[in-house]
């Protein structure tokens, strides 16, 4: 497909279980970004990837989170020991080029994976 | 204090009015904002992009910037029930940390 794909767009869990939830960016963004959306907020910077520079982690919650890209493709969240708090709705996106040049900013969302931690 | 505010609403406007939103962000040195709209239970959509002071409009929407007052806007011209959302003021933080403001809820009456 030519969007953002994500997997799972549902994942029900239990508190203290791992999840691991997968991003599928447009092919060719070499910019690779994840958030997190709880209910009637905004979006909440998790992670970003650029090419193979090392990922700006700083928006990470706390260690249980971390993220994986191979190259300018798959991504992978990875939630350890899941608790309550966690339960949201993990947005990916892409875009084709880094945030500070002029062009190609524009930010393209996944689905989401709406995530409920029991 | 919040990187990006914005006044969460909801804002009512009737079919036909222009609807006025506003943005807040504390960073001097942002050089790019976005404006992005969210359907209930869909991902964010890109509206308009705006870099320099001024105005910049694209069909029925005109995104207005003052980098001096750090303030950004969002004006929709002729609303239209469909226009009924949520609008994400998005500001890059160091070239590519995105901070989102927690959006403006937008009901248009028919």
């Amino acid at each position: 497909g030519a969007g953002v794909s994500q997997s799972p767009s549902n994942k029900v869990t239990e508190k203290g279980k791992d999840v691991e939830l997968r991003c599928d960016p447009i092919s060719g963004h070499t910019a690779l970004y994840w958030y997190r959306q709880r209910l009637g907020q905004g979006l909440e910077f998790l992670i970003y990837f650029q090419g193979n520079s090392a990922p700006d982690k700083s928006g990470l919650p706390s260690d249980r989170f971390s993220a994986e890209r191979t190259g300018e493709s798959v991504s992978t969240l990875t939630i350890q020991r899941t608790q309550q708090e966690d339960s949201a709705v993990y947005l990916c996106a892409s875009s084709l080029l880094a945030g500070g040049s002029l062009v190609g900013e524009t930010q393209y969302f996944g689905p989401g994976t709406r995530l409920l931690v029991l | 204090q919040k990187e990006v505010e914005q006044n969460s609403g909801p804002l009512s406007v009737p079919e036909g009015a222009i609807a006025s939103l506003n943005c807040t962000y504390s960073d001097r040195v942002s050089q790019s904002f976005f404006w992005y709209r969210q359907y209930s239970g869909k991902s964010p959509e890109l509206i308009m992009s705006i870099y320099s002071n001024g105005d910049k409009e694209d069909g029925r929407f005109t995104a207005q910037l003052n980098k001096a007052s750090q303030y950004v806007s969002l004006l929709i011209r002729d609303s239209q029930p469909s226009d009924s959302a949520t609008y994400l003021c998005a500001v890059p933080y160091n070239f590519n940390k995105f901070y989102f403001g927690s959006g403006t809820k937008l009901n248009v009456k028919p």
